[in-house]
Formats: structure tokens, sequence, C-alpha cells
């Protein structure tokens, strides 16, 4: 089973910041939290992942609570573009290698104009 | 680099018939993955592998197959199609960082 919970959509204002919540109250010492997306029927997308600092690349940030327990991708200015399905997945390190990748249902984010 | 390339895009089986869905990834990766999303649905894993000769199965592995015989490929057999798996078909691949998925192979079984 997914060990992460999402809201089921959202809207976001073009230009605006988005802020997708996840909640992974079950999470371990050894598990780190991803971001993927789904934009309509492509492939998903890797956006980004952490352990427990906070994250920023070239297309979000994640803002990881201190007791691990939730995080927030945050988009900074939502362009209709950003329109797709958001993932938020726990991934573990077992022995030399990553364990397998569940996702969950995700939240449908949808940027207005 | 290509990244994670699948053969073919698109496939029409009749029910019963068997086939070999293909993989392939460039980037050296060990962890390889199947997954199948149904229409207005999630993903869902069907076999995994952590290197050449180890797979695994995820949630829904019935009715298919997997072997990892080199770093590089991940074949996906079906061995006897059925119209409930009509879906399109994601694999992926990965290191410490991210997971890099392929553009998928749309099957439809009648």
């Amino acid at each position: 089973d997914a060990k992460t919970t999402q809201p089921t959509s959202m809207d976001c204002a073009e230009g605006r910041a988005a802020n997708l919540p996840c909640n992974h109250s079950t999470i371990s010492g050894n598990e780190y939290v991803y971001w993927y997306r789904q934009i309509h029927s492509q492939g998903p997308q890797y956006i980004i992942h952490g352990l427990k600092n906070n994250e920023t690349n070239e297309m979000a940030s994640l803002i990881i609570t201190e007791d691990r327990k939730s995080s927030t991708l945050i988009l900074p200015h939502a362009t209709l573009r950003d329109t797709a399905v958001y993932y938020c997945i726990v991934r573990s390190y077992v022995g030399t290698s990553y364990d397998k990748v569940i996702f969950g249902p995700g939240t449908s984010l949808s940027v207005i104009p | 680099n290509a990244g994670v390339t699948q053969t073919p895009k698109f496939q029409v089986l009749k029910t019963g018939q068997s086939m070999t869905l293909q993989c392939a990834q460039d980037m050296n990766h060990e962890y390889m993955s199947w997954y199948r999303q149904d229409p207005g649905m999630g993903l869902r894993l069907i076999h995994y592998s952590v290197g050449a000769g180890i797979t695994d199965q995820g949630e829904v592995p019935n009715g298919y197959n997997v072997s990892r015989s080199t770093t590089e490929d991940f074949p996906l057999r079906l061995l006897s199609a059925a119209p409930s798996q009509t879906s399109v078909y994601f694999c992926a691949s990965s290191t410490e960082g991210s997971q890099y998925f392929g553009p998928g192979t749309r099957l439809t079984v009648t």
C-alpha cells in the first residue's frame, strides 16, 4: 500500500505559488520523500526528493517538517503547463539498492488562467 | 543518451496471444520496473528488478513475466493476453536520485 496521503485535487491561479501537501506519518528513518508528476498521459516525471532537509531545484522546492511526518511541494510560480497529477512517494534504501516504488492516487492540480 | 526507451508504442492483441514489451535504458541504472496505468487510474507496479539476474513481484504481477539478463534490458512478457490487460504500460529505471520513465506502450486486448 502507498504510505502517503494527498488531497485528491487542488486549484491554483496562474502565476501564484502552488503548495501541494503530503502526509507520511509512518515514514521511517531510512525513507526518502519523492515527488513526481504526470502530465496527461505522458510518463511520470521526477521533480525532487529529500530525506530531512529542505530541497530546491529548478522545478520546485520541497519542505519537510522537522518530525518528517509531512511535506509540501512548492511550485513557486505556477503556469498552465504545471497542470498535472502530482505524486508524493516514500522510498527506502534496502541493503545496496532502493526498494520498490508504489504510487498512490496523487493530487490533480489544475492551474487556472 | 536516450534515457528509457520502450517498444512498441502501440499494440493490439487478441485474447490468448502472447507478446513481449521491450524496455531498455542506457544510464547504467541497477533498478528497473514496470507499471500499468488503466484509464483514469494511478500507476500500479507489476514487477521490478534491483539488478541483473534479480527480479521481484510488485502489486499486480499475475499474467506477466519478467527477466533481467543484462543491466540495460528489462522485457515484460504477457503470457496469454486478456482484455483486463488493456492498459498503458510504463517502464522506469532509477539510481540513487530520480526515477526516469519511458514514454509508454498502449496495449489493447480484444
